[in-house]
């Protein structure tokens, strides 16, 4: 078990579809978090949760609504998406906020047509 | 204007010898460094950190080292097997100074080690 798991692996959908990413920790972390990995760019932070509470928004677009229903679980709920948000998912979680050895999930491939 | 800089996409080294990643970072702020490593298909895997009260850590095969003058920091891995190859990044954190959980990361050098 690798701990942090995200489903599904890869996603294509359509730029008027809905869709949820999900993301599940077995670790008894407190912290989640969302980046994004387009091509040729470093991973960008998106959102981070401690204690199921949203701490930052790291400036993304109102198309990505992110979910922590407890401290395992996230979800970033998806929802008219544009081909250049096409990149890699990423979540990770981490025991605590500022403990910054975060681990991963294995990502959601994401493409939008 | 990226604060964490990885100025080498990728890198070749023979199987045995040493490999040197580089990174460099603008802010200093920063207080802790971070290694990943990612091969294909997986998420992002820890590897190994160092805090700026330190220039060096050590584990195992792999020693990161940081110069807080210059800004730049380093990971060796001696000696270099053909299961390092992968896509190492440098992230970086300003834990008391910048935004909580805030990893910086560089875009990554790629490794192969040729047996």
């Amino acid at each position: 078990e690798t701990g942090v798991t995200q489903t599904p692996r890869h996603l294509v959908m359509g730029m008027t579809n809905k869709k949820s990413l999900k993301c599940e920790q077995h670790l008894g972390h407190n912290a989640m978090y969302w980046y994004k990995q387009s091509a040729k760019k470093p991973l960008e932070l998106m959102f981070v949760y401690n204690f199921k509470e949203q701490t930052e928004n790291n400036s993304v677009p109102s198309r990505f609504s992110p979910e922590c229903p407890n401290s395992s679980h996230l979800f970033l709920h998806l929802h008219t998406l544009q081909p250049e948000d096409s990149a890699l998912y990423l979540c990770a979680s981490s025991p605590r906020v500022m403990n910054t050895e975060a681990f991963f999930g294995q990502g959601t491939r994401l493409t939008v047509v | 204007d990226q604060q964490v800089k990885q100025n080498s996409p990728s890198l070749s080294v023979q199987e045995g010898r040493i490999s040197i990643l580089n990174c460099d970072y603008t802010n200093s702020m920063f207080d802790y460094f971070l290694w990943y490593k990612k091969y294909p298909a997986e998420g992002p895997t820890f590897l190994i950190s160092i805090s700026s009260i330190k220039d060096k850590n050590e584990d195992g095969r792999f020693t990161v080292f940081l110069n807080k003058s210059a800004k730049h920091l380093s990971l060796h891995i001696v000696p270099s097997q053909p299961g390092d190859s992968a896509v190492y990044f440098c992230a970086a954190s300003a834990r008391y100074g910048g935004s909580q959980g805030n990893l910086i990361f560089g875009k990554g050098t790629k490794l192969s080690v040729k047996p």
